[in-house]
């Protein structure tokens, strides 16, 4: 069976950082692109950043390019996104999302972890 | 980017019903739109792929269509457990966008 479990979630400050995991059980992680995809309160789905199988391609949303950072270690079957220079807006619950293409096709998708930055 | 417009954004309909769902893209995407369910407090569910394409596991009653710019999710005979949130997502350019949702409520 497939699992996506992410953590790292939680308050912070704006200007703050957080780090984001995810930890893949149930396939073979280095097969698969991942993605990190995320939700407001209340609002829809925002696709947030993509790492391909090999970490040789790397594609972020515009309004995380320059403060997040997507990366995996497909020994330890995980997933990251160091997140830099919060703003309320990136307040979300935060989805780690097996890839079918890279940044694309998403089939699988974890629980969530949540993100609060407030002062 | 690619916009995609969803509509209804809310449909409230009685079990057994047939629900239809669409999704317009600004620009042509082919194929390249799926669709997913997302029930109240759980993550989102990968309905159908590729517009047409069925995902196992998933009930038949669920069903898409389309191509280039317009698509449909239907919903043949609706269930008491199909109240959730709908979102189309297009893979066909950089960034992948989602439509707004549509929320369905069951009568």
């Amino acid at each position: 069976e497939v699992q996506l479990v992410e953590s790292g979630g939680g308050l912070v400050k704006p200007g703050g950082s957080l780090r984001l995991s995810c930890i893949a059980s149930g396939f073979t992680f280095s097969n698969y692109s991942m993605n990190w995809v995320r939700q407001a309160p209340g609002k829809g789905l925002e696709w947030v950043s993509s790492i391909s199988s090999g970490s040789r391609f790397i594609y972020n949303a515009d309004s995380a390019k320059g403060r997040f950072s997507i990366s995996r270690d497909n020994a330890k079957k995980s997933l990251y996104l160091q997140m830099n220079s919060l703003r309320a807006e990136d307040t979300a619950v935060y989805y780690c999302a097996r890839g079918i293409v890279v940044a694309g096709l998403f089939d699988y998708w974890g629980q969530g972890t949540v993100v609060t930055v407030s002062p | 980017e690619i916009v995609l417009t969803q509509s209804p954004d809310f449909q409230s309909v009685a079990p057994k019903e047939k629900v239809t769902i669409t999704c317009r893209a600004s620009q042509s995407i082919g194929s390249s739109l799926h669709w997913y369910q997302q029930k109240p407090d759980q993550s989102p569910k990968l309905l159908i792929k590729y517009a047409s394409q069925s995902i196992p596991g998933v009930p038949s009653r669920f069903s898409g269509s389309g191509s280039g710019t317009d698509f449909t999710l239907t919903i043949s005979s609706l269930e008491a457990e199909d109240a959730a949130a709908y979102y189309c997502h297009q893979s066909r350019s950089l960034p992948g966008t989602f439509g707004q949702g549509t929320k369905l409520e069951i009568k």
